[in-house]
């Protein structure tokens, strides 16, 4: 159980166009659901809080004009990169919090995107 | 949340027990100790958290000191598919924001 999926799993797009990732919950509802971003040889970085039908909240430092999250089902986030550089150019990854006595995330595959 | 500290590297014989060392030496009454790994390309993977009673499941066993100023992740037989980087992480039970650190990157060799 406590599946998470991301779609796609890698993506190489033009600078300056808008990229969307999808994290599904496929055997939980996730109130609410993390996305993260790893540079290579990095660890995990904090990008937001998405709770399902709300407004996400960002960690400081991450532009929530570029990075558009959206959490409109109880299974199914979704976070836009728009107008990416070659610099966004990293490893996106998603989980989804179960809230059973303890808060226990469980994380997506991770999304490859690479910004030419 | 309290900061925790973790050796960048270890290395294990295959079949041999892992032992992977966690310092949260500033943890608090109410934060729990959580360990994931992360396989090369790939999301994080959940093993196992405690509050302060050891645990034990399939996958691994935690071990939280008395004073629950450290903890020490046991991998019974590792096995080469082991080889990650894992994450040892002190939460608060109210508050759910994971802040990943650098984990320690765990060779297992044959």
């Amino acid at each position: 159980g406590a599946v998470v999926s991301q779609h796609p799993s890698w993506v190489i797009c033009k600078s300056g166009t808008s990229v969307k990732i999808e994290c599904r919950s496929l055997d939980f509802q996730a109130t609410t659901m993390f996305w993260y971003r790893q540079f290579p040889k990095q660890s995990l970085m904090l990008m937001a809080t998405s709770n399902e039908g709300s407004k996400a909240t960002y960690e400081q430092g991450v532009e929530k004009d570029k990075f558009l999250i959206n959490h409109a089902s109880l299974t199914l986030s979704t976070l836009t990169v728009t107008s990416a550089h070659p610099e966004d150019s990293s490893f996106y990854i998603c989980s989804g919090e179960i809230r059973v006595n303890t808060d226990t995330q469980y994380f997506g595959p991770g999304t490859r995107l690479t910004v030419l | 949340d309290a900061k925790t500290t973790q050796p960048p590297s270890m290395d294990c014989a295959e079949g041999r027990a892992a032992n992977l060392p966690c310092n949260h030496s500033t943890i608090s009454g109410n934060e729990y100790v959580y360990w994931y790994r992360q396989i090369h390309s790939q999301g994080p993977q959940y093993i196992i958290h405690g509050l302060k009673n050891n645990e034990t499941n399939e996958m691994a066993s935690l071990i939280i000191t008395e004073d629950r100023k450290s903890s020490t992740l046991i991998l019974p037989h590792a096995t080469l598919r082991d080889t990650a980087v894992y994450y040892c992480i002190v939460k608060g039970y109210n508050f759910n924001k994971f802040y990943f650190g650098s984990g320690t990157k765990l060779n297992v060799k044959p």
